[in-house]
């Protein structure tokens, strides 16, 4: 019973483009939401939040909207560069005291030059 | 200067085997976590410890047994290791239970 899912295993973009990553929920519970962003090798690297609060947060280059009604979240990157070229991790946290977070499958974007 | 750092990067060894993973951070965090990613590439939170109490227990095998010494450290002890238990074991730490995570760069661990 996965609560958080990414149907998309993978999404090829050209340079400049725009990118959008989706993530689908069925925990309405969830208070948070989280991207992480993974480099082979390396461990998930904290890209960007939002609260349940809240329908939209950017930072930079990076926006993030949450639709609560659809339990749809989704990331958009503008413009993609090939640096990007990431896995992507969506994640949800359990309103609670613990920090207990739920992860997507992630979604491997490769930005092409 | 590595913020999580665990180790080895690499583990193989044989079924039946013990073998321990260590975890240690710099960060200055109280709440440390164990997480595994399968080979359907999930990650599963296994433990959280919270200055050094126990406070997330996932349905994780007996075979797996967390010690966190200090709020700086979070070592995974694992018994009698099975084909399974192959995966890719990441150690991440934060503030009090607050968000971000912050992840070391993973053990893979190999079981022939």
């Amino acid at each position: 019973d996965q609560q958080v899912k990414q149907n998309s295993p993978s999404l090829s973009v050209q340079e400049g483009r725009i990118s959008i990553l989706n993530c689908d929920y069925t925990n309405s519970m969830f208070d948070y939401f989280l991207w992480y962003k993974k480099y082979p090798a390396e461990g998930p690297t904290f890209l960007i939040s939002i609260s349940s609060i809240k329908d939209k947060n950017e930072d930079g280059r990076f926006t993030v909207f949450l639709n609560k009604s659809a339990k749809h979240l989704s990331l958009h990157i503008v413009p993609s560069q090939p640096g990007d070229s990431a896995v992507y991790f969506c994640a949800a946290r359990v309103y609670s005291n613990t920090g207990k977070l739920i992860f997507g499958q992630g979604t491997t974007l490769q930005v092409k030059p | 200067d590595t913020a999580v750092s665990q180790t080895p990067k690499y583990l193989v060894t044989q079924m039946g085997n013990d073998k321990s993973i260590k975890c240690e951070q710099n960060l200055g965090h109280d709440t440390m976590y164990w997480y595994k990613q399968d080979s359907k590439k999930f990650l599963k939170i296994m433990f959280s410890y919270n200055n050094k109490e126990l406070i997330i227990n996932e349905t994780v095998p007996n075979r797996f047994s967390p010690k966190s010494p200090d709020k700086a450290h979070l070592n995974l002890h694992i018994n009698s290791l099975e084909l399974g238990d192959s995966a890719v074991y990441f150690c991440a730490s934060s503030d009090q239970g607050n968000q971000p995570q912050h992840f070391g760069d993973g053990t893979r661990l190999s079981i022939l």
